[in-house]
């Protein structure tokens, strides 16, 4: 069975650090590009950032570039979001997906929660 | 950017009537187009992609249609199970970017 399990997320002060983690199981991890999708409390589906199946490649919506790293272990099946000089508006569920040949994502995880309060 | 504009915003429909939601595309995004089904506290999942092409499992009651920039999502029968929050996606260019999402609510 195809699994993605996110952890990681919990309360941070503006300005803080927070690094997602998403583990993969039930398919050849290495074999695809991966994502972060997020959102806030109630609201819409924001898609934040991609990377490519050996990590050479990564895409990011503009309000996160420069502070988000999106990463990837593929040794451990592993896929990471680091989060810098988070604000308020960062708040929401992050989730991650698995991104298939037409660039969709199937399938999600569960989803952490990122709070960022002071 | 690309922006979506998903309607309506909330749809009131009765077990087993037809139910047709819309996504329209500020430029032409061809059939590089899916539509995602999330359910109260859960994860979304992919319905269509391709436009009209139905993902793994989901029933033939859900059909996707449109290209360029007007997209359509049509329940035949709405079941239970269907009563849900619907989202459209392009993945033509960078950014992605999704509709602000349809929900779809028993009457």
């Amino acid at each position: 069975e195809v699994q993605l399990v996110e952890s990681g997320g919990g309360l941070v002060q503006p300005g803080g650090s927070l690094r997602l983690s998403c583990a993969a199981s039930g398919f050849t991890f290495s074999g695809f590009w991966m994502t972060w999708v997020r959102q806030a409390p109630g609201k819409g589906l924001e898609w934040v950032a991609i990377i490519k199946q050996d990590g050479s490649e990564q895409v990011y919506v503009d309000s996160v570039k420069g502070r988000f790293t999106i990463s990837r272990d593929n040794a451990k099946n592993s896929l990471f979001l680091q989060m810098n000089s988070l604000r308020a508006e960062d708040t929401a569920v992050y989730y991650c997906a698995r991104v298939n040949v037409w660039c969709t994502f199937d399938p999600w995880g569960q989803g952490t929660l990122v709070t960022v309060s002071s | 950017e690309i922006v979506i504009t998903q309607s309506p915003a909330t749809l009131s429909v009765s077990p087993g009537e037809r139910a047709t939601l819309s996504c329209r595309a500020s430029q032409s995004v061809s059939s590089d187009f899916a539509w995602y089904q999330q359910k109260p506290g859960q994860a979304p999942s992919l319905l269509i992609y391709a436009a009209s092409t139905r993902a793994t499992g989901i029933p033939a009651r859900f059909s996707g249609s449109g290209s360029g920039t007007e997209f359509t999502l049509t329940i035949s029968s709405l079941q239970s199970e269907d009563f849900a929050v619907y989202y459209c996606q392009h993945y033509k260019i960078w950014p992605l970017t999704f509709g602000g999402g349809t929900t779809v609510e028993i009457k």
